[in-house]
């Protein structure tokens, strides 16, 4: 079945290492984004790709950095230079961008 | 810049009872979008509206699009207790700085008591 896999689901790190979020999607979808969810709150656009080796900042992309090598791969790190880490992050794929989202299941980082 | 707001918050239903969640964005969109976030999981697509004033209906739940394409509703008829879940609406902006922009609303918690 078609999908996004993101992984791991938990990730436990200390403060001031970086860590990256895997977010792979075999749905053929151009355009990939990620989002970071904090409780009680919507979902803030990270960083958001069109297509491969281009993306662009979304509302809060301070701390974070990503890439875009193959269609099928959107990875996130999460630098040190980000205050707040800890968060719930998802990944997102579209086949283009006015169309509705598919959502990976989530990386919930904790920073201690 | 483009800005969904959604309301209530927060929303407690008896089993039975109706519900209705609103989503107003400062700019026009160009669509709206509705996602289904159940307690530990993602947002599910549910549907999109493109058209001004366009209503879709999905077995118990009723989206509309305003006609001035700037605020959508979801009304579920006779909530289920497999209907709790948060319910974000997101709006894809029509023009200038926001255009192509996919902003989510803050989301509505639906809780319902059997």
């Amino acid at each position: 079945d078609g999908g996004i896999t993101q992984s791991p689901k938990y990730l436990f790190r200390k403060e001031g290492q970086n860590v990256t979020l895997s977010c792979e999607q075999n749905l053929n979808h151009d355009a990939m984004y990620w989002y970071r969810q904090d409780p009680g709150q919507g979902l803030r656009l990270i960083y958001y790709s069109q297509i491969v080796n281009d993306f662009q900042k979304g509302d809060i992309a301070e701390g974070y950095s990503v890439s875009r090598e193959k269609k099928e791969s959107f990875p996130l790190t999460v630098t040190s230079a980000q205050k707040n880490p800890t968060a719930f992050y998802l990944c997102a794929s579209s086949l283009f961008q006015a169309h509705g989202y598919t959502f990976g299941s989530g990386t919930r980082l904790t920073v201690v | 810049g483009q800005q969904v707001m959604q309301i209530p918050q927060y929303q407690h239903v008896q089993e039975g009872e109706d519900f209705t969640t609103y989503c107003n964005s400062s700019t026009t969109l160009s669509n709206i979008q509705w996602y289904k976030q159940r307690p530990g999981g993602h947002p599910v697509f549910l549907i999109q509206l493109v058209k001004s004033g366009e209503v879709k209906k999905q077995k118990r739940l009723t989206f509309q699009f305003g006609e001035a394409k700037k605020n959508s509703s979801l009304h579920i008829t006779a909530t289920q207790t497999t209907d709790v879940g948060t319910y974000f609406c997101a709006g894809l902006g029509a023009g200038g700085t926001s255009y192509g922009k996919l902003t989510f609303g803050q989301g509505t918690i639906l809780t319902v008591h059997p």
